[in-house]
């Protein structure tokens, strides 16, 4: 079975750009999560996403934005690029029950020049 | 201020040998906790998990056990192989039955495991 899916794996932008991101979720799982990985740190919160709504935000600027999808896969959006929104961006996709783990993808690798 | 910690950043294993990574929270309402294994341009990888209302949790070589009253997690590794260096991340979360959604996860900031042959 595919595991989620993230495109592109790497990408290269400047100061001010704008980038999409996609994931695309494990079948059968209607929530997708997004967070951010920067260096030496463990992955921080940034949406979550359950049946096309947003669920849950995390401390993060208006700059980024999200949406799902009918078919449960996802986008994540950020615009006026910083230098630091360099990180690797992570896709989570779960069953909705209580006590169901997150399952990520590989990331996309966003370096911003 | 960090409500999931990893006090270790690093851990020196012989292989055959145990591996201990502990973790510590700050929140009681946290009632679901997760350990990740991450290799390098990998996303983390699901490994294993405890709910609150348990406090030992067992698959295969790992073993998680919860200390609520400490609000310590520990993951044991045993014995540890090579294939087993890679970084590890705790991770809490509470639910919030909200239509669905289970919460977010609250990461700490990783312990790095080598094991050697």
């Amino acid at each position: 079975d595919a595991g989620v899916t993230q495109s592109p794996t790497h990408l290269i932008k400047t100061r001010g750009q704008h980038v999409t991101l996609r994931c695309s979720p494990i079948s059968g799982h209607k929530s997708v999560s997004w967070y951010q990985q920067v260096l030496g740190q463990g992955p921080q919160f940034i949406f979550q996403y359950y049946e096309k709504e947003e669920r849950g935000r995390g401390n993060f600027p208006d700059r980024f934005s999200a949406r799902q999808f009918p078919n449960y896969s996802s986008e994540l959006n950020v615009n006026a690029l910083l230098l630091g929104d360099s990180a690797l961006y992570l896709c989570a996709s779960s069953l909705a029950q209580r006590n169901q783990p997150q399952h990520f993808g590989d990331g996309t690798r966003l370096s911003i020049l | 201020d960090q409500q999931v910690k990893q006090n270790s950043p690093s851990l020196s294993v012989q292989e055959g040998r145990i591996s201990i990574l502990n973790c510590d929270y700050t929140n009681s309402m946290f009632d679901y906790f997760l350990w990740y294994k991450k290799y390098p341009a990998e996303g983390p990888t699901f490994l294993i998990s405890i709910s609150s209302i348990k406090d030992k949790n067992e698959d295969g070589r790992f073993t998680v056990f919860l200390n609520k009253s400490a609000k310590h997690l520990s993951l044991h590794i045993v014995p540890s192989q090579p294939g087993d260096s890679a970084v590890y991340f705790c991770a809490a979360r509470f639910f919030m039955n909200y239509g669905g959604s289970q919460g977010n996860l609250i990461f700490g900031k990783g312990t790095k495991l080598s094991v050697k042959p």
